[in-house]
């Protein structure tokens, strides 16, 4: 059960996009369509930003997006927001019938 | 309103034990899976353990392995984790959360657990 891996931190400038990578194994990210993403500001409890790789909870804008190429997944953010400034974290169903996050990923919005 | 209560978090010695709940509100638990995430503060997070929806199906992860217990009970529209052994390294805020499929959504406040002499 190894965390998926994600780069500690990206930073973009207002309006830009910025992508988030989250690599794992064919036993858990490239094995199954089960890729989550969560955002999480200081101090405050994770939200679902993305569902099954690519699904948009109702309510989460859709500037948020996100897609899997192989055992790497990402999140696309575009039209930066000040707002937009927190910790991400990828998670995936893996072969083992369990679930594994990744290490989570800074973003500062300069 | 869709919501998680967790409550039980404490202070607790190395070896001790401590029983979690997590109150459901909103909603059916019953048609859902059930998690337990946990996050040392100022870390990442780290999933704990799973359970399906009619609790006949469960699933752990190694650091936790034969130690904790996850249980529900749909009566109540509650889930347990029993945790015992505990150590230091278990130290943290643990989160429930529902699980529409492998995802997570929405999360409880959190109940913080501290393990130390």
């Amino acid at each position: 059960q190894s965390a998926l891996t994600q780069p500690a931190s990206v930073s973009g400038s207002p309006g830009q996009s910025i992508t988030i990578s989250c690599t794992g194994t064919s036993s858990d990210v490239g094995g199954y369509n089960y890729v989550s993403w969560y955002q999480q500001h200081p101090g405050k409890v994770p939200k679902l930003m993305i569902y099954d790789v690519s699904n948009r909870p109702s309510g989460v804008s859709n500037r948020f997006s996100g897609s899997k190429s192989g055992n790497t997944a990402s999140l696309t953010i575009s039209g930066l927001q000040a707002e937009d400034e927190a910790d991400y974290y990828c998670s995936s169903y893996t072969s083992s019938s369990s679930l594994v996050f990744g290490g989570g990923t800074k973003l500062t919005v300069l | 309103e869709v919501q998680l209560v967790e409550s039980g978090g404490g202070l607790v010695q190395p070896g001790g034990s401590l029983r979690l709940s997590c109150s459901a509100y909103g909603f059916t638990s019953r048609s859902y899976w059930m998690h337990w995430v946990r996050q040392t503060p100022g870390k990442g997070l780290v999933w704990v353990s799973r359970i399906n929806g009619d609790g006949s199906s469960t699933s752990y992860a190694d650091s936790v392995k034969g130690r904790f217990t996850i249980s529900r009970d749909n009566a109540k529209n509650t889930l347990y984790l029993q945790m015992n052994s505990l150590r230091a390294e278990d130290t943290a805020i643990y989160y429930c959360a529902r699980g529409p499929g492998a995802s997570f959504d929405p999360w409880g406040q959190g109940t913080l657990v501290t393990v130390s002499s």
